[in-house]
């Protein structure tokens, strides 16, 4: 079992609809990430948190907000979004201060479909 | 331009049939070389990390190796159980905390 855990492991949302997705890491991590995860591709960086502080933002669109409310808890919240945004929303963390020198841990993912 | 590519795309082999998968980089300022293992509808799984060249990991059935341009991953005498998607990811380039993943290897072991 991973120790990184997401829920939920499936959402289906409409454009106007307002869902969160959530991730909890108990390892004592200080960087948590999320990552997008299209069929057959690698994982795609969306963002980085180092101490509950967004130390990266690769030019997400703002229809996705991430919070930090504490150093396990990792949420990203999602509004309007469109249906080419379904994909595979992967959560990790790592020892380190956001720098990804040490190995990411992955939880299972949320597969978010968008109609 | 920093990437990494892998190769094959897919490789299929027989149960017990030794092979190599390649992770190459032209990653500028290599700090870390990454292998993953994924199954399908899960999260990557860490398998290794190298971070010099010359070095080697091994678990069970896998090693992997690091030069200065590429990683190997061999699986010696593979199991059914070893299928699974492998990806590469190079930590380096010129923001912190981005690594930069191939699109990895479908293995397919059959018995």
């Amino acid at each position: 079992d991973t120790e990184v855990t997401q829920t939920p492991k499936h959402l289906v949302m409409g454009m106007t609809n307002k869902k969160s997705l959530k991730c909890e890491q108990h390892m004592g991590h200080r960087a948590m990430y999320w990552y997008k995860q299209k069929a057959k591709k690698p994982p795609e960086l969306m963002f980085v948190y180092s101490y509950e502080k967004l130390s990266i933002n690769e030019s997400v669109p703002s229809r996705f907000s991430p919070e930090c409310p504490n150093s396990s808890l990792l949420n990203l919240h999602l509004h309007a979004l469109q249906p080419e945004d379904s994909a595979l929303y992967l959560c990790a963390s790592s020892q380190d201060d956001g720098t990804a020198n040490s190995p990411l841990h992955f939880g299972n993912g949320t597969r978010l479909t968008v109609t | 331009e920093d990437q990494v590519t892998q190769s094959p795309e897919a490789l299929r082999l027989q149960e017990g049939e030794s092979s190599s998968l390649n992770c190459s980089y032209t990653v500028s300022g290599l700090r870390g070389l990454f292998w993953y293992r994924q199954d399908p509808g899960k999260g990557p799984e860490f398998l290794f990390t190298l971070y010099s060249a010359g070095e080697e990991k091994e678990k069970e059935r896998l090693k992997a190796t690091l030069t200065k341009k590429e990683s190997f991953l061999h699986i010696t005498a593979p199991k059914p159980e070893d299928s699974a998607t492998y990806l590469c990811a190079a930590l380096g380039g010129s923001t912190l905390g981005r690594l930069y993943f191939g699109r990895g290897t479908q293995l397919t072991v059959w018995p």
